[in-house]
């Protein structure tokens, strides 16, 4: 069972276009968080989100928490060929004692691809 | 120079043999991943350690193990390797509990 669907799987769009890439689940996370991944390298962070109906701008990038901390999304205004890469989020939930450690869940990716 | 090392980038093997891929880093974080990535399927845990005394398995353990030989070490080993092995393998690193991971570059690793 896919704990975060993450959608849409593959998204091509032409050079100035916006968009918007999704991560739902039924569970609630105590934050959530975002990685852009390139060919050949590991994934990168760039944001985490942690309280309820947060919103977080990084340039043209906007994250969005969702008041239920269930779901996410991220928001690329006039995208650029230097956006492609794949959209990773990661919802983190407690476990153990009191919820003392925790652990990561990845979605599936999106993979963003901007033509000149 | 990388805060996360995996090593080797990439190996083909065949099937039976038996494989480690080892991970360093100099970021002295305690918390320790390695994850494989599929098309289609995401990034799944194999096996995390929150410090040098401290081993658990992830969601997909089976068939592998590993070895948190210092702090800055923790290396993965496929026993006996079988081609559904077949994938990219990531280790990653967290200074502390929901902290961001920090990933290394990959291993390339295809079983024949």
């Amino acid at each position: 069972t896919q704990l975060l669907e993450q959608s849409p799987q593959f998204l091509s769009i032409q050079e100035g276009e916006n968009l918007t890439v999704y991560c739902n689940s039924s569970s609630v996370f105590s934050s959530l968080q975002w990685y852009r991944q390139e060919p050949g390298e590991g994934p990168v962070l760039l944001v985490t989100v942690v309280t309820g109906g947060e919103v977080k701008k990084l340039k043209r990038l906007t994250f969005q928490f969702g008041d239920a901390r269930k779901d996410s999304s991220l928001h690329i205004t006039a995208a650029q060929p230097g956006d492609t890469g794949l959209y990773l989020c990661a919802g983190a939930i407690g476990f153990g004692s009191g919820g003392s450690n925790y652990k990561l869940t990845f979605g599936k990716g999106t993979l963003l691809t901007v033509n000149p | 120079d990388a805060d996360v090392t995996q090593t080797p980038r990439n190996r083909i093997t065949k099937t039976g043999k038996r494989i480690m891929l080892e991970c360093s880093q100099t970021k002295g974080h305690d918390r320790m991943y390695w994850y494989r990535q599929d098309p289609g399927l995401g990034l799944r845990l194999i096996y995390y350690s929150f410090d040098v005394k401290d081993i658990n398995k992830g969601e997909i353990s089976d068939g592998y193990s590993v070895s948190r030989q210092a702090q800055a070490k923790f290396s993965l080993s496929l026993e006996s390797a079988i081609p559904n092995q077949t994938a990219l393998y990531f280790c990653a690193t967290s200074p502390g509990r929901e902290q961001p991971q920090h990933f290394g570059d990959g291993t390339r690793l295809s079983i024949l």
